[in-house]
């Protein structure tokens, strides 16, 4: 089955610098990516997905870049905030639809220092 | 839009009672659901998907006569933990698609902390 890896486990950045987080995946067949942000106690949150027929996506200070033929994808928030700290789980599935299950990786802990 | 409950939002039980958490989509038909455990400082881990009207597809290890689903209606999964001990305490979640327009991606419902004594 298929197997995300997650890196860092735990990120802290100053205020205003940029964040990046690396995942990567094991099967071929997955074409859908999606980044959640997760705060104590609360549900995932989707902050931004990528599918396999793009490189890359940006949604103001967040991108999340693809590149398929090494099997890897990565979040960048740029400009972070106090309110950017939280766990951040990457995700991949082989559809592009919602219905298809999703494996998660092992999550990264994001602080931002005021 | 894509408003998915779970009720309850949190629940105590004695070990060896049996427990139902319910998942509810509000504004749109859930085709297929999820139940996801996720133990302190852990990551999402995938305990079985369902569709509605069908049985419900466990992932390797999770022991389908303890987690009991069911997903009888277009909008409603239940999950049952049957007699219950301290290792099941954990934080389920639920997320939930549908179709056409709702498809493109899982809504997550915002959890059930469940603690066993």
């Amino acid at each position: 089955g298929e197997n995300v890896e997650q890196h860092p486990s735990t990120l802290s950045v100053q205020e205003g610098d940029s964040a990046v987080i690396k995942c990567t995946y094991s099967d071929s067949a997955s074409n859908y990516f999606p980044w959640y942000k997760q705060e104590l106690g609360k549900r995932p949150q989707l902050i931004i997905d990528i599918r396999s027929n793009v490189g890359e996506k940006k949604d103001q200070r967040i991108a999340v870049t693809l590149n398929k033929t090494a099997k890897h994808f990565s979040l960048h928030i740029t400009e972070t905030q106090p309110e950017d700290s939280a766990v951040y789980f990457c995700a991949a599935s082989k559809e592009n639809f919602g219905n298809e299950k999703l494996t998660f990786g092992t999550g990264t802990r994001l602080t931002i220092i005021p | 839009g894509a408003v998915v409950s779970q009720h309850p939002s949190w629940v105590i039980c004695k070990s060896g009672t049996s427990v139902k958490i319910e998942c509810r989509s509000l504004d749109f038909q859930a085709t297929t659901m999820f139940w996801y455990r996720q133990f302190p400082k852990q990551s999402l881990m995938l305990m079985a998907t369902s569709n509605e009207g069908s049985k419900a597809t466990y992932e390797q290890g999770v022991e389908k006569d303890k987690f009991l689903i069911n997903h009888a209606s277009l909008t409603l999964s239940t999950l049952t933990v049957t007699s219950a001990h301290p290792e099941d305490s954990s934080f389920y979640i639920c997320s939930a698609s549908g179709s056409e327009g709702w498809a493109d991606t899982q809504y997550f419902g915002p959890g059930t902390r469940l603690t066993v004594l």
